[in-house]
């Protein structure tokens, strides 16, 4: 079983809000991920990370941003909420000797 | 942009009929994983395949890959209604930046 966490599961806020996302596994993996899917929809990488002080931009452009300080900790942060930000946020981590990415139950969001 | 092929996008079928899909690529994968996700949860992991050829059962669920390294397949047997959700196909890439590339998922419906 995956024991990696996310933050909250659900979340409505209103435009120009600033939020985080928060996202901890205790599994010790180097490498953790985050995902954008609109519902029933393809998922799409976002930002990932390969270790600490280490974070890349991922296919997708977004306006968010994220850090890695400590291992276990990979939160993602929208300076100003809009509308177009409404989905589903999945996060992922995967250890060095494998390539098994274990997923988060993922954040709703939507902006009003 | 897309590199994952995965058909088909959805399966409409009978409780205790058997379901095949499949992935496939122009590029060379090393790894292939096989993800089901349930409406509003995180991808979970069924099967994961490391060696061209490989062939690995989870309970009713086998999954096969390719000799040439650019395409897996799932086989589901005898399905019962808790099979319904998307399934993810997932790809380490043979070359390039350590991320699993995802195809596009197939939605099961289960006609009880």
């Amino acid at each position: 079983e995956a024991d990696i966490y996310q933050t909250p599961r659900y979340l409505v806020i209103g435009t120009g809000k600033k939020i985080t996302l928060e996202c901890s596994q205790t599994m010790g993996h180097d490498k953790m991920y985050w995902y954008q899917q609109d519902p029933g929809m393809e998922l799409h990488l976002i930002h990932y990370s390969y270790g600490v002080n280490s974070t890349e931009k991922g296919d997708l452009s977004s306006e968010s941003t994220v850090s890695r300080i400590r291992t276990e900790h990979f939160p993602l942060t929208l300076e100003s909420a809009r509308p177009s930000h409404t989905s589903q946020y999945l996060c992922a981590s995967r250890n060095r000797a494998k390539s098994e990415a274990f997923f988060g139950q993922g954040t709703r969001l939507t902006v009003v | 942009g897309q590199q994952l092929n995965q058909s088909p996008q959805s399966m409409f079928i009978q409780e205790g009929e058997d379901v095949s899909m499949n992935c496939t690529s122009s590029s060379i994968f090393n790894t292939w994983l096989w993800y089901k996700q349930d409406p509003g949860e995180g991808p979970v992991l069924l099967i994961a395949l490391y060696k061209a050829g490989e062939l690995t059962s989870n309970g009713r669920l086998t999954a096969q890959f390719g000799i040439t390294r650019k395409d897996s397949f799932l086989n589901i047997s005898a399905s019962i209604p808790s099979d319904v959700g998307i399934y993810f196909c997932a790809g380490q890439l043979l070359q390039g930046a350590q991320k699993l590339v995802f195809g596009q998922g197939t939605r099961l419906t289960i006609n009880p």
